[in-house]
C-alpha cells in the first residue's frame, strides 16, 4: 500500500494529451512539499523526469509538465509519442514517516 | 557528470544478512554535500525508498525495514553501503542506489542490480 497513489493505468493515441494523477495527504503533498515525477522505461531505472512539482532537468522534452493541487499532483503528457510508453512514478516527502521520501504506485501508461 | 554503479552477491541465502554497495564516479561523494540513498523493486511492482546517508554519516531509514537496515559511506573510496539483515523472500528485488538531492528528489541513479532471497 503506497503513501501516494496513482491509478495503475492510462492510455491514449498517438498526439493526444494525457494525465496521471498522484493523490496524497496532508503530511505529504497537501503540506506543501515538492512532488517529483520519474519515467522508468522497460527494463531499465527511472529517470527523473520532473521535480520541484513543474522543473524539468536537461534533456526532458517540455511536452511533460506538471502540477500540484491541495493534496493530489498531476503530470501531463502532451503530444504523445510512441517511445513515451513507460512506467511512472511520482514522489515526495513526507513529515509523519521519520523523514522518508515516498512514492507512488506507479502508473502504466500504453501509446495505443 | 555523476554516475552511480551497485555491486554485491545476486543471491543471499533467507535469514541472512544482503550486503550491496555502490560506487559513485564522475565526482566526489563529499561534494555538493548530498545525500545517497538506496530504493528496491521488488519484479512488477512499484519502488520503495529504503533509506539515505549523508556525507556526515547521517541517516535516515525507512520505518517500514524496522530497524533491519544499516547503511555506511566511504568517502575515501567514493562508495556508499547498504545492509539488511534476516532477509526472506520478499526482499527479493532490483536494488537501486541514487543521489538524494536538493530538492529531496533522486537526480541520478544506478542501473540497478537483482537480489534474490532463495536457500
Amino acid at each position: 500500500q503506497s503513501v501516494l497513489t496513482q491509478p495503475p493505468s492510462v492510455s491514449g493515441a498517438p498526439g493526444q494529451r494525457v494525465t496521471i494523477s498522484c493523490t496524497g495527504g496532508t503530511s505529504n503533498i497537501g503540506a506543501g512539499y515538492d512532488v517529483h515525477w520519474y519515467q522508468q522505461l522497460p527494463g531499465t531505472a527511472p529517470k527523473l523526469l520532473i521535480y520541484g512539482h513543474s522543473n524539468r532537468p536537461s534533456g526532458v522534452p517540455d511536452r511533460f509538465s506538471a502540477s500540484t493541487s491541495g493534496t493530489s499532483a498531476s503530470l501531463a503528457i502532451t503530444g504523445l509519442q510512441a517511445e513515451d510508453e513507460a512506467d511512472y512514478y511520482c514522489q515526495s516527502y513526507d513529515r509523519s514517516l521519520s523523514e522518508s521520501r515516498v512514492f507512488g504506485g506507479g502508473t502504466k501508461l500504453t501509446v495505443l | 557528470q555523476v554516475q552511480l554503479q551497485e555491486s554485491g552477491p545476486g543471491l543471499v541465502k533467507p535469514s541472512q544478512t544482503l550486503s550491496l554497495t555502490c560506487t559513485v564516479s564522475g565526482d566526489s561523494i563529499i561534494s555538493g554535500s548530498y545525500y545517497w540513498s538506496w530504493i528496491r523493486q521488488p519484479a512488477g511492482k512499484g519502488l520503495e525508498w529504503l533509506g539515505r546517508i549523508h556525507t556526515s554519516g547521517t541517516t535516515y531509514y525507512n520505518p517500514s525495514l524496522k530497524g533491519r537496515v544499516t547503511m555506511s559511506i566511504d568517502t575515501s573510496w567514493n562508495q556508499f553501503a547498504l545492509k539488511l539483515s534476516s532477509v526472506t523472500a520478499t526482499d527479493t528485488a532490483i536494488y537501486y542506489c541514487a543521489r538524494d538531492s536538493s530538492w529531496r528528489s533522486f537526480d541520478s541513479w544506478g542501473q540497478g542490480t537483482q537480489v534474490t532471497v532463495s536457500s
